[in-house]
């Protein structure tokens, strides 16, 4: 069974750094092309960005409101999917959600982000 | 960015009533497009992929169609279970984008 689980979330203040991680389990992580989303509170879905598997390039894609402060990454050794987050501002308050394929989504983590 | 317009952004139906909703891209898309479940607290579920095909396990009652630049998400007959919101979301290019949702309640 496909599982992906995400941490890192929490309270950090603007301006502040956070880094997110996901696992994944079940499938072939190496080929997976994986994806962040989040979700402001009561507000509705937003896509982050996305890797590409290595074999594909491993390209990285940004949405515009984070490119230049987040980067995403993977260890497919280690089968770990990580967010990480600089010049954090209240807009970037979310529920954050990794994917491996569209049909297949981990619980979510709640950043957010006050003083 | 291709834009993503859903309608309407909430309804009010009755059980057993059929659903629809609409969506609307701002450039073609073929049939790159899903539709999702949300539940209040959960993560979105997958009911629908290109455009008109169901995953595995979703009820036959869901269902989607069109290609191009319009599309539509029907729920045959409705359930108090399908309380939810629901959206699109097209997977043609980058950046992925998503529909506002659709609120669907019990009336």
């Amino acid at each position: 069974e496909e599982q992906l689980v995400e941490s890192g979330g929490g309270l950090v203040e603007p301006g502040g750094s956070l880094k997110l991680s996901c696992a994944g389990s079940g499938f072939t992580f190496a080929n997976a092309w994986m994806t962040w989303v989040r979700q402001a509170p009561g507000k509705g879905l937003e896509w982050v960005g996305r890797i590409k598997s290595l074999a594909s390039g491993g390209t990285v894609d940004y949405a515009v409101p984070v490119k230049g402060r987040f980067t995403i990454s993977r260890d497919d050794p280690r089968k770990m999917f990580f967010l990480q987050m600089s010049g954090l501002t209240t807009e970037d308050t979310a529920v954050y959600y990794c994917i491996n394929r569209w049909g297949s989504w981990g619980q979510g983590t709640l950043v957010t982000v006050s003083s | 960015d291709i834009q993503l317009t859903q309608s309407p952004s909430s309804l009010s139906a009755s059980v057993g009533d059929r659903v629809t909703i609409t969506c609307q891209a701002s450039q073609d898309i073929n049939n790159y497009l899903n539709w999702f479940q949300q539940k209040p607290g959960k993560a979105p579920r997958l009911l629908i992929y290109d455009a008109s095909h169901s995953e595995t396990g979703v009820p036959s009652r869901f269902s989607g169609s069109g290609s191009g630049t319009y599309f539509t998400f029907t729920i045959s007959s409705l359930k108090p279970e399908d309380i939810a919101t629901y959206y699109c979301h097209q997977y043609y290019n980058v950046p992925r984008t998503f529909g506002q949702g659709t609120k669907v309640e019990i009336k």
